[in-house]
């Protein structure tokens, strides 16, 4: 069984601050990876993917994959209370065609 | 651009009762289509999903079902519900060979 794990939180930083979101898989073979906003009582939407290693950067926000590790991090820059929300990490699964998703990590920014 | 829908909204049903979830997407043709089911406070299970009409690949048996009559519509079904089956049913879609996937807002249901 393919897993995804995510420390569940809260994770909480001061406003500001750098938010550093973390999650680990196991299939080596696995190649493209997502991160995911869900707001409270709200569906899920897409921050970012990352294929290769090494870091990649979308205004505030940064994803980074090391392959070798089996690790993909998000890190958040000048967090703000409106990004409160649980982060959900996903890695696709090349032979289901399908993602698997941890069960998220609940970020909390204090004003 | 495109856009997917979902209705209901939110549905209270008995146990026993049989179940209907819709989605729909506008603004492309031939996508891969997923269900998605987050039972309260867990992560999300995927249920279905399907790459093309009458197409259809389950990942978890159980009592539900799935079908896609029309290129761009995707319906969820049960038979008869049971308590179990409570959560917060998520339709998504991405884009003919592409894996980046794009939420519906979802339709939150509990059994009673």
């Amino acid at each position: 069984q393919k897993e995804v794990e995510q420390n569940s939180g809260p994770l909480s930083v001061p406003e500001g601050a750098i938010a550093s979101l973390n999650c680990t898989y196991s299939d080596r073979g696995s190649q493209s990876f997502f991160w995911y906003r869900q707001y409270s009582g709200k569906s899920p939407e897409l921050i970012m993917f990352i294929y290769s290693n090494g870091d990649k950067e979308d205004g505030r926000f940064t994803a980074q994959l090391n392959k070798a590790s089996q690790y993909v991090s998000l890190l958040i820059r000048d967090s703000q209370p409106s990004d409160s929300a649980t982060y959900l990490c996903a890695v696709m699964d090349t032979g289901r065609r399908a993602l698997t998703f941890g069960s998220g990590t609940r970020l909390q920014v204090q004003p | 651009s495109q856009t997917i829908h979902q209705w209901p909204a939110t549905l209270v049903q008995p146990v026993g009762s049989p179940l209907s979830l819709e989605c729909t997407v506008e603004g492309t043709s031939n996508p891969n289509l997923y269900w998605y089911r987050q039972a309260a406070g867990r992560g999300l299970q995927l249920l279905f999903y399907s790459i093309g009409i009458g197409q259809i690949s389950s990942e978890v048996p159980q009592n539900l079902s799935a079908s896609r009559p029309q290129d761009r519509q995707f319906i969820l079904s049960s038979k008869k519900l049971l308590l179990s089956d409570s959560g917060f049913y998520l339709c998504a879609w991405s884009p003919t060979g592409r894996e980046t996937q794009y939420f519906g807002p979802g339709t939150r249901l509990l059994v009673l």
